[in-house]
């Protein structure tokens, strides 16, 4: 079992349109958690860190729940240009290092 | 600032040959590391560096060693190029060597392609 997984989609939604994508990972000691968005045969970036009070930057809002293990991003009011990849990023190592694990990614199509 | 760059952007190679793969940063990053990119797999870890002289192994380390004699260079060398080893890499570096729950986002290059016939 990976240890960070996604549903893969693709998710299929109108301009307009709010979506949500959910993450869960595996290791409880889990400490940083991030969603990389990440375009069609480029790098990906970061589009925010997910923070254990969860948080929002405009149209997108993450959640972190310890409990259940995992963490969702949301975004409202989808524009055609949101069209990407989703990465899931989790922190977590041995002995206080902490390694970065990527899940798959989930594929947003947003058309008009 | 160039960020982080790599060469090449582009390359074939055959079964058993070797290459190195280029990484550099200006940004005075502490944290490097490398990544192999498959369909259908994400990002898999390969290996890592929290400084220069300092390396450890990732997810997937057979068959690629890396170095890190400067700050600002991680190069990543393939060994004997297998088929197995078509991918996109990409190379990563952050501000933080990875410490107790600090934010440390990853600044990406723009990967090279890599096909072994």
């Amino acid at each position: 079992r990976k240890e960070v997984e996604q549903d893969p989609g693709p998710f299929n939604v109108p301009e307009g349109a709010t979506v949500a994508f959910n993450c869960t990972y595996s290791n409880s000691a889990s400490q940083s958690f991030f969603w990389y968005r990440q375009d069609c045969r480029k790098e990906p970036k970061l589009l925010m860190s997910v923070y254990s009070s969860g948080n929002e930057d405009g149209r997108f809002t993450a959640q972190l729940n310890r409990a259940s293990q995992y963490i969702s991003l949301l975004i409202r009011d989808s524009k055609l240009s949101d069209s990407a990849t989703y990465l899931c990023v989790v922190n977590s190592g041995p002995g206080g290092s902490y390694i970065p694990t990527f899940g798959r990614g989930t594929s947003l199509i947003v058309h008009p | 600032n160039a960020g982080v760059t790599q060469t090449p952007k582009f390359q074939v190679l055959k079964t058993g040959q070797s290459m190195t793969l280029q990484c550099a940063q200006d940004m005075n990053h502490e944290y490097m590391s490398w990544y192999r990119q498959d369909p259908g797999m994400g990002l898999r870890l390969i290996h890592y560096s929290v400084g220069a002289g300092i390396t450890d192994q990732g997810e997937v380390p057979n068959g690629y060693n890396v170095s890190r004699s400067t700050t600002e260079d991680f190069p990543l060398r393939l060994l004997s190029a297998a088929p197995s080893q078509t991918s996109v890499y990409f190379c990563a570096s952050s501000s933080r060597g990875m410490a107790g729950g600090d934010y440390n986002e990853q600044f990406f290059g723009p990967g090279t392609r890599l096909t072994v016939l």
